[in-house]
């Protein structure tokens, strides 16, 4: 069965440090990975995508991530998070780029000042 | 970027009344969605649609139903509301990426 596994539904990081989120996806076929931000009492907002190619993508706020066949992971890491990444942050997986998203339970980022 | 508009922003309703959560997009994508998030679940996707006059199960479709009368738009509809259905529903529209609306919190009491 498809699926998508955030373990940790809670980081705490301290203002100005590194951050790297956890994903970890089931998946049969060939996935395209995203990463979402929704910040509170929005929408969801595209982070970070993986379809194929150089395993190592930029994404918007300073985000990258790195494609891993292997772990079947796409691990999203920042240099140095300010209190404005604030939000709650969720993985998916699906079949194209326009398909049915199949969503990990997301983390929670609080940022301590 | 795409716009994709739902409304209402919220809803309150009653036990076993009817109803209907409108979206719409301005930007010519073929696919549809509806989806639910609650704590602990993520979003969980109730419909889709692959253009006008189509409309399919997603994995939690039970107690609603869909139609998309229109390019642009997409609505779900609940013809019992229970006190399950309290969630915010997301309207989502899909073209070279997935786009969401901003949601609605609805209530059902």
């Amino acid at each position: 069965a498809q699926s998508v596994t955030q373990p940790d539904a809670r980081v705490t990081v301290s203002q100005g440090a590194s951050l790297q989120l956890r994903c970890k996806y089931s998946y049969s076929g060939t996935p395209y990975l995203f990463w979402y931000v929704q910040y509170p009492r929005q929408g969801l907002q595209l982070l970070l995508k993986y379809y194929s190619g150089d395993p190592v993508v930029q994404g918007v706020n300073g985000f990258e991530a790195e494609f891993s066949k292997s772990n079947s992971s796409f691990h999203p890491r920042k240099a140095s998070v300010h209190w404005s990444d604030s939000a709650v942050y969720f993985c998916a997986v699906s079949a194209y780029n326009q398909g049915k998203l199949i969503f990990g339970q997301g983390t929670k980022l609080s940022i301590k000042p | 970027e795409a716009a994709v508009t739902q409304s209402p922003r919220n809803k309150v309703a009653v036990t076993g009344g009817k109803v209907t959560l409108s979206c719409n997009q301005t930007n010519n994508h073929n696919n549809m969605y509806w989806y639910r998030q609650d704590t602990g679940h993520g979003l969980r996707l109730i419909h889709y649609s692959y253009g006008a006059g189509s409309t399919e199960k997603g994995d939690i479709p039970d107690g609603y139903k869909a139609s998309r009368p229109s390019q642009e738009n997409f609505s779900l509809i609940l013809e019992l509301a229970t006190p399950s259905q309290t969630s915010v529903y997301f309207c989502a529209s899909g073209g070279g990426g997935v786009f969401f609306g901003k949601g609605t919190r609805l209530t059902v009491v």
